[in-house]
This record gives C-alpha cells, sequence and structure tokens, in this order.
C-alpha cells in the first residue's frame, strides 16, 4: 500500500531565504507526483506535476524534482516571501486516484 | 474554460442528522470526480471516485455514501451524521493525469 510522507511538518524561515520541502513514497510505481498549495479554509492548487518519465518541473520560484527509485521528491522555493505561507501537499498518482502526504504547513517570517 | 463548485461553503449539522454535499463542474464531458475530506490535524484521505455515471468505487468504510446522477454533477451524502464526519471536504475533477480541487465545503458535526 502507498504512503506518502511529508518532513518537515512545519517549518519557519526568514523572508527571502531559500527553503526545499520534502517527500517520500513506499511504492516507485507512480504514474506522477504533484505538488500542491492550500492556503487555510480553502481548496487545493496545483503547483507542479511531475510525470514518472521526468526528473523535475520549474514554475517561476519553484523547483521540483522526482527520484522515482529512491522514493523521493522536493520541492525547492527561491526567495521567500510572506505571500509563500501556506501548506504544501505533495501527492503521488497511481491509476485513476492520487494518494496525498499529510502536508508541511510553511511560515514565512516578514 | 473548466470551472468547478462545490455548495455549501459551510455546514453546521447536528449528530445523526442527514448529510447533501454537491458538486458540479463545467466546461468538460465525462470527466474523472472524486470527494477527499480533510480532517483536522490529518492528511488529506481519497473517500471516493467515479470514472462515469452512476459508477462509484469507495476508498474506505465509513457512513458516507456518493452519487453521480449526472455526468458533471456527484454528490456526497449521509443518512446518520458522526463526530467523526466534521472535516474539510474537496471534490476534485480529472481529464488526464492532473486534478483540479473546489473550494472545499466545511463541514462541522454538533
Amino acid at each position: 500500500k502507498q504512503e506518502v510522507t511529508q518532513i518537515p511538518a512545519a517549518l519557519s524561515v526568514p523572508e527571502g531565504e531559500n527553503l526545499v520541502l520534502n517527500c517520500s513514497f513506499t511504492d516507485s510505481a507512480i504514474y506522477n507526483l504533484q505538488w500542491f498549495r492550500q492556503d487555510p479554509g480553502k481548496g487545493l492548487t496545483s503547483l507542479l506535476l511531475i510525470q514518472s518519465s521526468q526528473r523535475e518541473q520549474t514554475s517561476g520560484r519553484l523547483n521540483a524534482s522526482l527520484d522515482k527509485s529512491s522514493g523521493r521528491s522536493t520541492l525547492y522555493i527561491a526567495a521567500s516571501q510572506p505571500g509563500d505561507s501556506a501548506t504544501y501537499l505533495c501527492a503521488v498518482g497511481e491509476d485513476d486516484k492520487i494518494i496525498f502526504g499529510k502536508g508541511t504547513r510553511l511560515h514565512i517570517l516578514p | 474554460s473548466q470551472t468547478i463548485h462545490q455548495w455549501p461553503a459551510t455546514l453546521v449539522q447536528p449528530v445523526g442528522s442527514p448529510l447533501s454535499l454537491e458538486c458540479t463542474v463545467e466546461g468538460t464531458s465525462n470527466p474523472n470526480l472524486y470527494w477527499y475530506r480533510q480532517a483536522a490535524g490529518r492528511g488529506l484521505q481519497l473517500l471516493f471516485y467515479s470514472v462515469g455515471i452512476g459508477q462509484i468505487s469507495s476508498e474506505v468504510p465509513q457512513n458516507l455514501s456518493a452519487s453521480r446522477p449526472q455526468d458533471r454533477q456527484f454528490i456526497l451524502s449521509s443518512k446518520k451524521l458522526l463526530l467523526s464526519d466534521s472535516g474539510f471536504y474537496l471534490c476534485a475533477w480529472s481529464k488526464g493525469v492532473e486534478q483540479y480541487f473546489g473550494p472545499g465545503t466545511r463541514l462541522t458535526v454538533t
């Protein structure tokens, strides 16, 4: 059974710093991996989608990597801003469903 | 463009009362549809998914049920709510690998 783990559960960093969020999964037979952002009490916003054949995806200040063989993904956020404060969720895609991690609550200190 | 709607946005219901949450998608046809729940302090959990009208797959045993009476309509129901049903319910749709989420419904069972 696929399990997705995100470490740390919470993270506070000063504004302007670069940071890395980690995601690991137990079964490497995935179709894709997605990173989402969730603001308090709101739905999810897709940030980056990496297909199983890809190694990384970039969007603006965000870069996500995928290492299927080791069951790991990272989300790199460059030059963090207070508006980046949110919960970041990692999810792996299998067949017609996706399995989510519990998320990392990120707080950027002004 | 595609949009996904959920209502109500918030709901407070007493234990033992029935529940009906509705999700509709516009701008696409024959999407895969999903219901997720996010309970306090826990990750996002897939409850049901549907690949077509009348086709519902349940991921976890519970007192909830789902129905898909029309191609772009997905309904989450319960005959008698439990305190443990409180949480944030998200509907999502997909046509390919990416899932797109609705704004969510905050359910509080008292």
